[in-house]
This record gives C-alpha cells, sequence and structure tokens, in this order.
C-alpha cells in the first residue's frame, strides 16, 4: 500500500537559518504530493502540493519539488521564522483508485526560537 | 466563501457510549473525509463520502460510520466507544472533478476524549 515516511523531529532551529525537512513516499503510478501545517490548536492546512514529478510547489517561502526518481518531496525554506513554528504533514494521495484517500507521515515538530 | 466547520469543537464521554460528530463542508464542495488523529500522529483515513453514499473507507471496524446529506453536510458516528477512540477527528471537503481535484479543506477538527 501507500506510505509516507518523515524524519522525525522535533527540529530546533533559531530565526533565519535554512529549513529542510525530509519526506519520502511509495506509491504506485503518479500520487500527488502535498505538504500540510498544523499550528497548535488547529486543523491542518494546506501548504504547497505538487501533482507530476519535478513540479515545483511553492507557498509562504517554502519550496518542494516532486523527486519522481527518488520518490521524495522535501520542504525547505530559507529563512525561518518564529511565526513558522508548527507541526509539518508530507502526504500523497493517488490519482486513480476512485476516491481521494490521503495519506500522511507521522508528522515533524519545527520549533524555530528568536 | 465559507472554509469547513466542525461541531463540537471538544467532547468527553465514557467508554461504551456513542457520540456523533458534525461536518458542513466548504462552500462548492460535494465530497467529505473524515480522519483520526491520535495524539503526536498524523491523520488516518477513516472514509470518504460523495453524493451521500460511502465510496471509500480506511481500517476501521463498522462501528465507525457516516452519513452526508443533501446539502453534502456530514456526520461521524462511533458506537460503542474505546479508550482508544481518544483523538482529534478532522473532517476534509473537497469538489470531486473540480481543478483542485484531490486537493482536501480540513476543518479545525473535534477533539474527542474517551474515559
Amino acid at each position: 500500500g501507500n506510505s509516507v515516511t518523515q524524519m522525525e523531529g522535533p527540529v530546533t532551529l533559531s530565526e533565519e537559518a535554512f529549513l529542510t525537512i525530509n519526506c519520502t513516499y511509495t506509491a504506485t503510478g503518479y500520487p500527488s504530493l502535498f505538504w500540510y501545517v498544523q499550528y497548535p490548536g488547529e486543523g491542518l492546512q494546506l501548504l504547497l502540493k505538487a501533482t507530476k514529478a519535478d513540479d515545483k510547489g511553492s507557498n509562504k517561502g517554502f519550496e518542494a519539488t516532486y523527486r519522481k526518481e527518488t520518490t521524495s518531496f522535501h520542504l525547505e525554506k530559507g529563512s525561518v521564522q518564529v511565526s513558522d513554528s508548527a507541526v509539518y504533514f508530507c502526504a500523497l494521495s493517488p490519482i486513480s483508485g476512485g476516491y481521494q484517500k490521503v495519506t500522511f507521515g507521522t508528522g515533524t515538530k519545527l520549533q524555530v526560537i528568536p | 466563501e465559507t472554509g469547513v466547520t466542525q461541531s463540537p469543537t471538544h467532547l468527553i464521554k465514557t467508554r461504551g457510549q456513542q457520540v456523533t460528530l458534525r461536518c458542513s463542508s466548504q462552500s462548492g464542495h460535494n465530497t467529505v473525509s473524515w480522519y483520526q488523529q491520535a495524539l503526536g500522529q498524523g491523520p488516518q483515513f477513516i472514509f470518504q463520502y460523495y453524493r451521500e453514499e460511502e465510496n471509500g473507507r480506511g481500517n476501521f471496524p463498522p462501528r465507525f460510520s457516516g452519513l452526508q446529506f443533501p446539502n453534502y453536510s456530514s456526520e461521524l458516528n462511533v458506537n460503542a466507544l474505546e479508550l482508544d477512540d481518544s483523538a482529534l477527528y478532522l473532517c476534509a471537503s473537497s469538489l470531486e472533478g473540480g481543478s483542485h481535484y484531490n486537493e482536501q479543506f480540513f476543518g479545525p477538527g473535534t477533539r474527542l476524549t474517551v474515559l
């Protein structure tokens, strides 16, 4: 079946540091890939997505590139802010299958300190 | 445009009881999915409804059931509650066949505690 593996947290960075959160996946075909963010006490918000190989999703300074050859979708940001502190989830959704089941990773908690 | 809303925000039940959680989809969305998120874990897919029919289900027992109404709002029912059912329950809506196919929009969740 489909699965998503992301790096263990928590990740603690100083403000303005470079961020990378690794994500790899297992799936048949060409799933859509997502990064969701969850702030404390809230639901999930879609951060960015990519629907085919070599696509780059980007939003709010975050980027991730769909790498079919390495089955990866690593999240990066050049300069993190305290307000980026949250839990980040990598996820995939198959294009086929008749329904839109999203498979999530276990989440990576990011803490940015001033 | 109204986002996804869920009620109640928090709920405390005892083992063996039954619970109903509610979700209102984002305006224009015809598909709703439910997820269970245990503390410190990623969301796990429970099931999905499209046009009032269940069209996909994850690895959850039959005591987890649902409904979708003509206005696309939805309910999640859990019977015979167990301690392990304590979790955040998330509802997500999406538009089947739209330009943002398989992009789901999540509500804030209902925190269920089973004692």
